[in-house]
């Protein structure tokens, strides 16, 4: 199965600033990688699609890169609702495999 | 607005078999191009994908669960479910149930329920 590992594991940032966070494929997926935003108490929220697309209702603040084994999820300026864990998976193999997320927390 | 509702026990023996089913509104569980997907996250840990079964019945499980699971849908109650045999203490976990769109997906996702397994 590919697995994901995602980089750092918490990521200490203040409101406004910017948060890049990484994740890392034990073999290539293609685009096929999206992300996930899970807030506590909350079931993961669908924010990117094949690497790059927004879902539907995602602020233009949040971006995504990457092909092959390294992706990158960007938020150009935190807002304070962005606090939460973020999580990649691939589509590209099955299993469907999740990586372990990152937090971002409020610094 | 599609909306997602797992329910079921949320206590279960070792040994037994956990069941949970997920009824879903505001859309049909019948047809194209949709699957249908159950998710699980032990207490404080990450996300791992249990399984998916489209409308028509076809199914794919994870391997690391694949001789315990079974996901099967039921269109007339626009509803579909998990069973998952012999649990132990390492099954206890929140159990999403989501909607997986092809080509972009998960986009929605019920509330979750927490199974516990403990005699």
């Amino acid at each position: 199965e590919i697995v994901l590992t995602q980089s750092p594991a918490t990521l200490s940032l203040s409101p406004g600033e910017r948060a890049t966070l990484s994740c890392r494929a034990s073999q290539s997926v293609s685009g096929y990688l999206a992300w996930y935003q899970q807030k506590p108490g909350q079931a993961p929220r669908l924010l990117i699609y094949d690497a790059s697309n927004r879902a539907t209702g995602i602020p233009t603040r949040f971006s995504g890169s990457g092909s092959g084994t390294d992706f990158t999820l960007t938020i150009s300026s935190l807002e304070p609702e962005d606090f939460a864990l973020y999580y990649c998976q691939q589509r590209s193999n099955w299993p469907l495999t999740f990586g372990g997320g990152t937090k971002v927390e409020i610094k | 607005q599609v909306q997602l509702q797992e329910s079921g026990p949320g206590l279960v023996k070792p040994s037994e078999t956990l069941s949970l089913s997920c009824t879903v509104s505001g859309g049909s569980v019948n047809g194209a191009p949709y699957y249908w997907s159950w998710i699980r996250q032990p207490p404080g840990k990450g996300l791992e994908w249990i399984g998916n079964i489209y409308y028509s019945g076809s199914t794919k499980y994870n391997p690391s669960l694949k001789s315990r699971v079974s996901i099967s849908i039921d269109t007339s109650k626009n509803q579909f479910s998990l069973s998952l045999t012999s649990v132990t203490a390492a099954d206890t976990a929140l159990y999403f149930c989501a909607r997986d769109r092809p080509n972009w997906g998960k986009d929605y996702w019920g509330q979750g329920t927490l199974v516990t397994v403990s005699s």
